[in-house]
């Protein structure tokens, strides 16, 4: 099993552009979320999903999007990039709602300029 | 909203000798869940230990253990015998039961171990 994959590791955008961060997991989980790291403040939810099709905001979510039409995948999209959103982005999955493990990517460092 | 805080942005110890990690945390729930995630320079946040709210006992992890004082709101770990590889951001997080996956962050904490 690869876990929970996240492409790219690191991205440079200019402000305006879009993009799409991508989130992979192959364990067949339910729960999948994204939320950035920025210093000082811990991570913060942007975006969550329930199973494929459901989708809700989290506390920062404005200025990006997500979608999920599988089970596996849950892409984060930055509408128009903004230096406010220089972050490390994270993805995550989890089986249920109990005390299980959220598992995480490995990160995505992103750079507005 | 719940809250997490994490009031010390850095600690320090020595090799082999024992620190602890503070953590509050405000809700109005009852039946939640409590986390202590580790994150080394490689950007991976791994899961030290969790603790669930209706459970009084303090769950241990070999070096790692809690002090979780429901009422007082606060979830405390303990690095015994602390060793190089413990050198990381540690993060305390809260999940409301049937929260799904969303997970409320501390501002975390940066442990320094010297040797």
């Amino acid at each position: 099993n690869a876990g929970v994959t996240q492409t790219p590791k690191f991205q440079v955008l200019k402000t305006g552009q879009s993009m799409t961060l991508q989130c992979a997991q192959d364990m067949n989980h339910e729960y999948m979320s994204w939320y950035r790291q920025d210093p000082g403040m811990g991570l913060r939810l942007i975006h969550y999903s329930v199973g494929a099709g459901i989708t809700d905001q989290g506390e920062v979510p404005n200025g990006y999007n997500v979608s999920r039409s599988t089970t596996e995948d849950f892409p984060l999209r930055l509408l128009s990039a903004a230096p406010s959103q220089t972050s490390v982005y994270f993805c995550a999955s989890s089986p249920d709602q109990g005390n299980t493990e959220a598992f995480f990517g490995q990160g995505t460092r992103l750079t507005v300029v | 909203a719940q809250t997490v805080t994490q009031s010390q942005p850095e600690m320090s110890v020595q090799e082999a000798e024992t620190v602890t990690l503070s953590c509050t945390y405000d809700t109005s729930e009852s039946d939640y869940y409590l986390f202590w995630y580790k994150q080394p320079p490689s950007r991976q946040m791994i899961l030290v230990i969790r603790q669930e709210a209706y459970k009084q006992q303090n769950a241990t992890e070999n070096r790692f253990s809690v002090n979780f004082q429901k009422a007082a709101k606060s979830f405390s770990l303990k690095i015994s015998d602390s060793q190089l590889g413990d050198a990381a951001m540690y993060f305390c997080a809260y999940r409301r039961r049937g929260a799904g996956n969303m997970l409320t962050f501390g501002g975390g904490t940066r442990l320094m171990v010297k040797p």
